[in-house]
């Protein structure tokens, strides 16, 4: 069971234009939700994070967005750049545990 | 910021032999390490919490007994792939979150990852 969804596989992204990726979660018990970022053969790097007690946390050009109701929550970055490609995971967690449930990624290319 | 150095960041083995994998927290204490697995174009999944000073802590479907996790140290957690098989073939990530952070949800710091190959 996925408690933690990125639909979308991949998104290609013109430079300097906006880069939207989407989450989705299934368990309510989630209250802190995280982005990172990973290249290949390298551990993941932290991005941005949320607690449920906001809808917007904003941090340079990355800006998430929580919305408790839908369960949703999603990554804004702008303008992008081509360094920006990378698989980007969003992640989640309760405030009891210290356990994090990733999604399954989703890889943007950012093209000149 | 804070560092996580995982060693091997590459190996290749025979089937039938074990492989350690080392996770050490560079600049700062960590009384968990997590453990993690991904499977090419798929998520990072939990193996396992590691523990400094007690038993591991496994997932769901993870064998304790093919994955032995030690948390000797504050700062090193290891991993241990016991009589590996080519299914075992993954990349291994290890994690930890800095005891100084500000809330029990401070993220983690990721190692580089192991890429493990058996044949």
């Amino acid at each position: 069971d996925q408690q933690v969804k990125q639909n979308s596989p991949s998104l290609s992204v013109q430079e300097g234009r906006i880069s939207i990726l989407n989450c989705d979660y299934t368990n309510s018990m989630f209250d802190y939700f995280l982005w990172y970022k990973k290249y290949p053969a390298e551990g993941p790097t932290f991005l941005i994070s949320i607690s449920s007690i906001k809808d917007k946390n904003e941090d340079g050009r990355f800006t998430v967005f929580l919305n408790k109701s839908a369960k949703h929550l999603s990554l804004h970055i702008v303008p992008s750049q081509p360094g920006d490609s990378a698989v980007y995971f969003c992640a989640a967690s309760s405030y009891n545990t210290d356990k994090l449930i990733f999604g399954t990624g989703t890889r943007l290319q950012v093209f000149p | 910021g804070a560092v996580v150095s995982q060693h091997p960041s590459r190996v290749i083995c025979k089937s039938g032999t074990s492989v350690k994998i080392e996770c050490r927290s560079l600049d700062f204490q960590a009384t968990t390490m997590f453990w993690y697995r991904q499977f090419p174009k798929q998520s990072l999944m939990l193996m396992a919490t590691s523990n400094e000073g007690s038993k591991a802590t496994y997932e769901q479907g993870v064998e304790k007994d093919k994955f032995l996790i030690n948390h000797a140290s504050l700062t090193l957690s290891t991993l241990t792939v016991t009589s590996a098989h080519p299914e075992d073939s993954s990349f291994y990530i290890c994690s930890a979150r800095d005891m100084g952070g500000l809330t029990p949800n401070s993220p983690l710091h990721f190692g580089n990852g192991t890429r493990l190959t058996v044949t």
